[in-house]
């Protein structure tokens, strides 16, 4: 089974609009760490947001928010008020606990902001 | 503070040669990381390191071989290319918590012909 599941090849948007991509998430450990990371066309992988699984509220980084529905294993990312610099591939991953640490991606949203 | 840096930025191979990927790091961290971003499947890691001396197989390992002999630095090997490895590959490093991102290099972009 996919640990990282986000669902959207590719959306639109207009400018100035809100979007939500989503993603959700796999996991039986009990303390997770949720990512969500830009790509521009340049290529560089930029941090953008970060949920913990004991994290009592949504995270929010200015624009960008983070919609954690728990019970439904999902963190969809929200982008409110988009600019055409919003443009580009986004990816959600998760760090899970334990000894490993190690971090899983999913496929990412290609978004496209029309002007 | 340059961050993540990798060596080299491009790179062209010829099946069966091979060829060493550099990763450095100058933040101290304690976890490193290297992946292979293919299109349409985001990203997988290939081998990581929770600290000196010590690394293990990711996802997709097979080809590859790594070696942490200094904390800031990880290197990344192919020993005979094939042109599945084609691919851009990425450094990451972080500190060895929970809730702290991966600080990502600029990407090599490796072609095996």
């Amino acid at each position: 089974a996919q640990k990282i599941t986000q669902t959207q090849p590719g959306m639109f948007v207009q400018e100035k609009e809100a979007v939500t991509l989503d993603c959700t998430y796999d996991t039986s450990d009990p303390s997770y760490g949720l990512f969500w990371y830009k790509q521009p066309s340049s290529g560089e992988m930029i941090f953008l947001i970060y949920q913990g699984s004991y994290d009592q509220q949504n995270a929010t980084e200015g624009r960008y928010s983070l919609n954690f529905q728990k019970a439904r294993k999902s963190a969809n990312l929200v982008i409110s008020a988009s600019q055409l610099g919003d443009s580009a591939m986004y990816f959600c991953a998760m760090r899970e606990g334990g000894g490993y640490q190690k971090v899983t991606f999913g496929t990412g949203t290609k978004l496209q902001v029309i002007p | 503070n340059a961050g993540v840096t990798q060596t080299p930025k491009f790179r062209v191979l010829k099946t069966g040669q091979s060829m060493t990927l550099l990763c450095a790091q100058d933040m101290n961290h304690e976890y490193m990381y290297w992946y292979r971003q293919d299109p349409g499947m985001g990203l997988r890691l290939i081998h990581y390191s929770v600290g000196e001396g010590t690394t293990a197989k990711g996802e997709v390992p097979d080809g590859y071989n790594v070696s942490r002999l200094k904390k800031q630095n990880f290197l990344l090997g192919l020993e005979s290319a094939a042109p599945s490895q084609t691919s851009v590959y990425f450094c990451a490093s972080s500190y060895a918590t929970l809730t702290y991102e991966q600080y990502f290099g600029p990407g090599t972009r490796l072609t095996v012909t």
